[in-house]
């Protein structure tokens, strides 16, 4: 039951946008559309920002999209602002009714 | 306000164990389906377990399945985690989250309680 595959980290400038990929197997990402997002500043709880793949919690900014393909999963993060600086982890179900988070990636603006 | 205090962590030795819970409110905690998640310092995180809303369906990583056991008390609005055999690798804050209604996620999350395996 390994970890989800991140990329360690991603930057970008103010305004731009950016990608957090999120790959896994068939019998996870690829076999569900149950793929959930979380952000997490430092010393914080995680706060969830997209669910079942593409869908945004009540009061998340429509700046954050999530999709899939296959076997990944992706976080976009458009207009990127300073206070998106924090480390965010993929969550997906698995075949064995278990559940996998993310290796993580750290944002840096 | 949906609030999720967990306790009962600690420094214990190797091979020791210890029972974490966690004290839900502002919720009617029979009704969700429930989560431990902890982080390693300066690691991800890492899903441990789930429960039913019922207790009748409980799941584990691969990394405690036989060390961990999850358990709730509706009448108590409490979740708990029987940690035994524990090792150097278990050191982390444990928190209690809760699944989200309706969608397969967690919506909220405890403060954590931090467990640290030494001798």
């Amino acid at each position: 039951q390994s970890a989800l595959t991140q990329p360690a980290s991603v930057s970008g400038s103010p305004g731009q946008s950016i990608t957090i990929s999120c790959t896994g197997t068939s019998s996870d990402v690829g076999g569900y559309n149950y793929v959930s997002w979380y952000q997490q500043h430092p010393g914080k709880a995680p706060k969830v920002i997209i669910y079942d793949v593409s869908k945004r919690p009540s009061g998340i900014s429509n700046r954050f999209s999530g999709s899939k393909s296959g076997n990944t999963a992706s976080l976009t993060i458009s207009g990127l602002q300073a206070g998106d600086e924090a480390d965010y982890y993929c969550y997906s179900y698995t075949t064995r009714s278990t559940y996998v988070f993310g290796s993580g990636t750290r944002v840096t603006v | 306000e949906v609030q999720l205090v967990e306790s009962g962590g600690g420094l214990v030795q190797p091979g020791g164990s210890l029972r974490l819970s966690c004290a839900a409110s502002g919720f009617t905690f029979s009704g969700y389906s429930m989560n431990w998640v902890r982080q390693a310092p300066g690691k991800g995180l890492e899903w441990l377990s789930y429960i039913s809303t019922s207790s009748r369906n409980m799941y584990y990583a691969d990394s405690v399945k036989g060390r961990f056991t999850v358990s709730r008390d509706n009448a108590r609005n409490s979740l708990y985690l029987q940690i035994s055999s524990l090792r150097a690798e278990d050191t982390a804050v444990y928190y209690c989250a809760r699944t989200c209604t309706k969608a397969v996620c967690i919506d909220f999350w405890g403060q954590g309680t931090p467990v640290t395996v030494s001798s």
